[in-house]
């Protein structure tokens, strides 16, 4: 089973600043196969980016993804205080898949 | 526009078993792959498997099988998660999520339901 690691577990910005989240496959993943999400309290998640860079329906420009290999990356360009959530990676691989521990991203 | 929507809370004892519904609209049933995803009080999300009633498929994390079952009726448009012998750590939110049958392994899961919280306690 693949491990996903993410880095760091929790951050703390201001609004206009710039988030990026990690995430770190222990094997070598295709880009087909690595989404991400976020989760706010008392929520379901929601669906941010699949295939590694694709945005899903209505989600920002400012939500951006991109990696390869085993180092996959999130990035929010200038943060908004919604933007306050629980963020989730996710892989698939031989019909199995998995999610990060989560990073959480406050702000101030 | 697709919506999910599940079954209320539960409360179950320990050792008995557990069925959660997912009732989805505004498209069509076959086309979906349903997921299931916990999330254990103050953890994170764990994927517990899938169903993929066009082709006849379930698949499970490791860990769940022999234990859950999935099944789904068409006519119904739901699919339906039962977990069996429950222990107090099964206690958490269940949710399911919708992917596309036919690329499921990259589209990601959207939209996914509201959650259903199960409380597994004596």
């Amino acid at each position: 089973e693949i491990v996903l690691t993410q880095s760091p577990g929790s951050l703390s910005l201001s609004p206009g600043e710039r988030a990026t989240l990690s995430c770190r496959t222990s094997q070598t993943i295709s880009t087909s196969y690595l989404a991400w999400y976020h989760q706010k309290p008392g929520q379901a998640p929601r669906l941010l980016i699949y295939a590694t860079s694709t945005r899903a329906t209505d989600i920002p420009d400012r939500f951006s993804g991109s990696g390869s290999g085993t180092d996959f990356t999130l990035t929010i360009s200038r943060l908004e205080p919604e933007d306050s959530a629980v963020y989730y990676c996710q892989q698939y691989h031989s019909a199995i898949w998995t999610f990060g521990q989560g990073t959480k991203v406050e702000i101030k | 526009q697709v919506h999910l929507v599940q079954s209320g809370a539960e409360v179950k004892k320990p050792g008995t078993s557990v069925k959660v519904s997912c009732k989805t609209s505004g498209g069509t049933f076959r086309s979906f792959a349903i997921h299931w995803v916990r999330q254990a009080p103050g953890q994170g999300l764990e994927w517990m498997g899938v169903i993929i009633p066009i082709f006849g498929t379930t698949n499970f994390a490791r860990k769940f099988q022999g234990r859950v079952t999935f099944t789904e009726d068409e006519s119904a448009s739901t699919a339906y998660m039962e977990l069996s012998s429950l222990t107090s750590e099964d206690t958490a939110i269940y949710f399911c999520a919708k992917s596309d049958a036919y690329t499921y392994a990259s589209g990601g899961f959207a939209p996914w339901g509201q959650g259903t919280l199960v409380t597994v306690s004596s």
